[in-house]
């Protein structure tokens, strides 16, 4: 089946340490999203890449980095400089436009990120 | 930048009843809106995408209008079952028509039997 895996789906940080979340898609979709979801929050957009070797920050890049060195493969690194990491963190992936019809995101099933 | 505003972070309804669920926003009057459902623990899935010349979409027991001079979508779920229990998300295009998507809070629903 196509579809979008994230891994793990839990996760634990220790203060001061970089921690990296996978997102895997076989949707062959060029463009790819990372959000971070808070209690009583809306979806707020960190990173989004294009296509291949490129990225552009969201919203909310600051503590965060990305590479797009694979179509399939989008991993996000929450650095040390995130100071309130703890969050929920979905990948999504877009397909293009089809004969004039466009589509919605499709969503990985998260990684839930808790600081210890 | 755009606001968007769901109305009632919850809503509470009988089984059988129609739900009705509102999406403000402020600025720019996007190409289109989307609506995503979303149940607990899990990532949110599209369901409706409607575009600014379409004053109404369905898709079986769901319906979605976009009033542009309002700026308001609404979705409507009629005969409510307990599985439609679970958070609705709006959302818009960042910028008038672009792919890169900004998401409201989200309204959760519960269905009671």
């Amino acid at each position: 089946d196509g579809g979008i895996t994230q891994s793990p789906k839990y996760l634990f940080r220790k203060e001061g340490q970089n921690v990296t979340l996978s997102c895997e898609q076989n949707l062959n979709h060029d463009a790819m999203y990372w959000y971070r979801q808070d209690p009583g929050q809306g979806l707020r957009l960190i990173y989004y890449s294009q296509i291949v070797n490129d990225f552009q920050k969201g919203d909310i890049a600051e503590g965060y980095s990305v590479s797009r060195e694979k179509k399939e493969s989008f991993p996000l690194t929450v650095t040390s400089a995130q100071k309130n990491p703890t969050a929920f963190y979905l990948c999504a992936t877009k397909s293009p436009p089809n004969r004039g019809k466009s589509y919605g995101y499709t969503f990985g099933s998260g990684t839930r990120l808790t600081v210890v | 930048s755009q606001k968007i505003e769901q109305n009632s972070e919850a809503l509470n309804i009988q089984e059988g009843k129609t739900a009705t669920l509102t999406c403000n926003y402020t600025n720019y009057s996007p190409a289109y809106l989307q609506w995503y459902r979303q149940d607990p623990g899990r990532g949110p899935v599209f369901l409706l995408l409607i575009r600014e010349n379409e004053k109404e979409k369905r898709k079986e027991r769901l319906k979605v209008t976009f009033d542009t001079t309002l700026k308001q979508s609404l979705f409507h779920i009629t005969a409510s079952q307990p599985a439609d229990s679970a958070t609705y998300l709006c959302a818009l295009p960042r910028t008038y028509n672009n792919n890169d998507m900004r998401f409201g809070a989200g309204t959760r629903l519960t269905v009671k039997p």
